[in-house]
């Protein structure tokens, strides 16, 4: 079955480190996005890409970095610069199509220790 | 830009007692408005979206919404609760974006709590 996949699920960061969120989907579509979502904040758009190559920030770009090198993985990498990164971080795909909406990973819960 | 607002972030109902979660847009063009569940610890899930056709739409679980352009909104409605419908509910309009993907931009939630 087509999806996409999250990993880890859990993941626990040290004080200055980088650690990279793995996301990978096999419904063939075009477009990638990294939402942060902390509550009663709702989804925040930290990065998302159009198509392999290219990426564009969202509105929280600051502390994270992407990479596009392949259609069917987007990783999101949290930086030491990333001052509050504890949240759970959710990836999405959508096809290059209106009105389709986008299907979710089942998440990534980061904490810092 | 486009937005939503969904009014209430915290909605109770009993066992059997109408679902109502509230969500308005904002939007210069028609727009395509969508609800998501997220149950928790995990992704979201589409529950329903609209694209223009009906505008009563109907979705899964019995969940639906009506798109009502003169009061820019796009409520969620079930007829009656069940306790597995408790869960965070995330209203989103697209931003249209020609040759590309959908740009979709949420709303804060609103968290249904069922009680018996």
């Amino acid at each position: 079955d087509g999806g996409i996949t999250q990993s880890p699920k859990y993941l626990f960061r040290k004080e200055g480190q980088n650690v990279t969120l793995s996301c990978e989907q096999n419904l063939n579509h075009d477009a990638m996005y990294w939402y942060r979502q902390d509550p009663g904040q709702g989804l925040r758009l930290i990065y998302y890409s159009q198509i392999v190559n290219d990426f564009q920030k969202g509105d929280i770009a600051e502390g994270y970095s992407v990479s596009r090198e392949k259609k069917e993985s987007f990783p999101l990498t949290v930086t030491s610069a990333q001052k509050n990164p504890t949240a759970f971080y959710l990836c999405a795909s959508a096809a290059h199509r209106q009105g389709l909406g986008y299907t979710f990973g089942s998440g990534t819960r980061l904490t810092v220790v | 830009a486009q937005s939503v607002t969904q009014l209430g972030s915290h909605v109770s109902v009993s066992e059997g007692a109408l679902v109502l979660l509230r969500c308005n847009y904002s939007s210069s063009v028609p727009p395509y408005l969508f609800w998501y569940v997220q149950y928790p610890n995990q992704g979201l899930q589409l529950l329903l979206k609209y694209t223009s056709a009906a505008t009563l739409v109907k979705g899964i679980n019995g969940f639906e919404a009506e798109f009502k352009k003169s009061e820019t909104s796009f409520h969620l409605t079930k007829p009656s609760a069940h306790m597995s419908d408790a869960a965070e509910y995330f209203c989103a309009v697209s931003d249209k974006m020609t040759g590309t993907a959908s740009k979709l931009t949420f709303g804060t939630g609103t968290r249904l709590q069922v009680t018996l």
